[in-house]
């Protein structure tokens, strides 16, 4: 158990809904990154949060959006969904800022929810 | 962005023999190099990981080396037993300020045969 939990683990839903992933980090941990992986993609950086602030986005689209609360659990709101969302979403914290100067944090990843669109 | 090229994509591996696989990345500026171990349907785990300063790390039967130089870095799984078997990934940490976030390999899916 890394420590790191998201709920729900299991969302099937129809094409065109909205759902709300949730993520809650290791005790201690101040960053939260979504990742998602895909047969055909792979595991993909979406965005990450640091103490509440947007820190990094990678591959997300306009559809997807995050937020980091003020107690540091995170929720990933994907909305107008579509076939191909369906993957595996996966939360992964850290303890630190990113900033350059310090050592690169190990991320831990969460249990993962496995999101059916059909 | 960074670019992370994993090979081979599948290994299968007598019990007891070793297993190596490879990733090269493309942005040098890259520092933080992590392998995970994934079992099917559950999230990447940890394994091993090296940081730019460091050529070689080791833990058990896990070695993990790194050349800068060539922009690449193995994973060693010597004595391999049938628990090895799952999918393993490479991932770079790239450039760029404020953030460490993880670029991964496609992944190699090791068959440990008994």
């Amino acid at each position: 158990d890394s420590g790191v939990t998201q709920t729900p683990k299991h969302l099937i839903t129809a094409t065109g809904q909205r759902v709300t992933l949730r993520c809650s980090p290791r005790s201690g941990d101040l960053s939260v990154y979504w990742y998602q992986q895909s047969l055909d993609q792979g595991l993909q950086f979406l965005i990450q949060y640091y103490n509440g602030e947007e820190r990094a986005k990678g591959n997300i689209l306009e559809r997807f959006s995050a937020q980091q609360f003020p107690d540091l659990h995170s929720e990933l709101n994907l909305s107008s969904l579509e076939l191909g969302d369906s993957a595996l979403y996966f939360c992964a914290s850290s303890v630190g800022s990113g900033d350059r100067g310090i050592v690169t944090d190990t991320q831990y990843f969460g249990p993962g929810t496995r999101l059916t669109v059909l | 962005g960074e670019n992370v090229e994993q090979h081979p994509s599948t290994l299968s591996v007598q019990e007891g023999d070793s297993a190596v696989i490879k990733c090269t990345y493309s942005d040098s500026a890259s520092n933080y190099f992590p392998w995970y171990k994934q079992e099917l349907g559950k999230r990447p785990q940890l394994i091993i990981d090296i940081r730019s300063n460091v050529g070689e790390k080791k833990d058990q039967r896990i070695a993990v080396t790194l050349n800068k130089t060539a922009k690449h870095f193995s994973l060693h799984i010597t004595e391999t037993q049938p628990e090895d078997s799952a999918v393993y990934f490479c991932a770079a940490s790239p450039s760029g300020a404020g953030s460490y976030q993880l670029t991964f390999g496609k992944g190699t899916k090791l068959s440990v045969i008994p």
